[in-house]
């Protein structure tokens, strides 16, 4: 049982350089989630998405998209990487309902010189 | 909007003696909870949740929390630390209505002193 799965685990790109992250989950779940972590900071909510075919902002959202391309995967885009994008990347996935446990993928560590 | 607000930082007991990680939540509609643990240079591991049933919760490793609705908070505790706790904690507040926004507070470090 795979969980959620996130490629590329590392990654270095040049400013201005563009990427997408890829995430997959096996669970079926309807909810899919993108954060990024850095220190002191926690992890925070770049963009979400409850169903298929639905994406919402979340706290940092500037300088990325996303793709909720089916019901398994939901990809995170930078356009452009800047500096200030180098962070470790979790995708997390969970059921729609409250209480269901959130599952994260293992993270990709992205490094923009 | 809903946000959490871990209190502290940097938490530091000695082995033995117990641990309180605080957590304040805000949100207009009715949360889940829950408690993640980040050991160093490892992936995010469920401590305890909270669905609206009992309101104080237990979780692994020993490790409770109890919802107090009236003061917005969602406490974790153990009764004795030991060295292996030492990680990074996190609570997170999960709202349904409408979307559905998992949101973390920024951590608290605990510190395990020997």
């Amino acid at each position: 049982n795979a969980g959620v799965t996130q490629t590329p685990k590392f990654q270095v790109l040049k400013t201005g350089q563009s990427m997408t992250l890829q995430c997959a989950q096996d669970m079926n779940h309807n909810s899919m989630y993108w954060y990024r972590q850095d220190p002191g900071m926690g992890l925070r909510l770049i963009y979400y998405s409850a169903s298929e075919g639905t994406t919402d902002k979340g706290e940092v959202p500037n300088g990325y998209n996303v793709s909720r391309l089916n019901k398994r995967e939901f990809s995170l885009r930078l356009e452009s990487a800047a500096p200030s994008q180098t962070s470790v990347y979790f995708c997390a996935s969970s059921e729609r309902q409250g209480g269901n446990t959130i599952y994260f993928g293992e993270g990709s560590w992205l490094t923009v010189v | 909007a809903q946000s959490v607000t871990q209190l502290d930082s940097h938490v530091s007991v000695s082995e033995g003696t117990p641990v309180l990680l605080r957590c304040n939540y805000s949100s207009s509609y009715s949360p889940s909870l829950f408690w993640y643990v980040q050991h160093p240079n490892k992936g995010l591991q469920l401590l305890l949740k909270y669905t609206s049933a009992a309101t104080l919760v237990k979780g692994i490793n020993g490790f409770e929390a109890e919802f107090k609705k009236s003061e917005t908070s969602f406490h974790l505790t153990k009764p004795s630390a030991h060295m292996s706790d030492a990680a990074e904690y996190f609570c997170v507040v999960r709202i349904e209505y409408r979307d559905d926004k998992i949101i973390f507070g920024k951590g608290t470090r605990l510190h395990i002193l020997p």
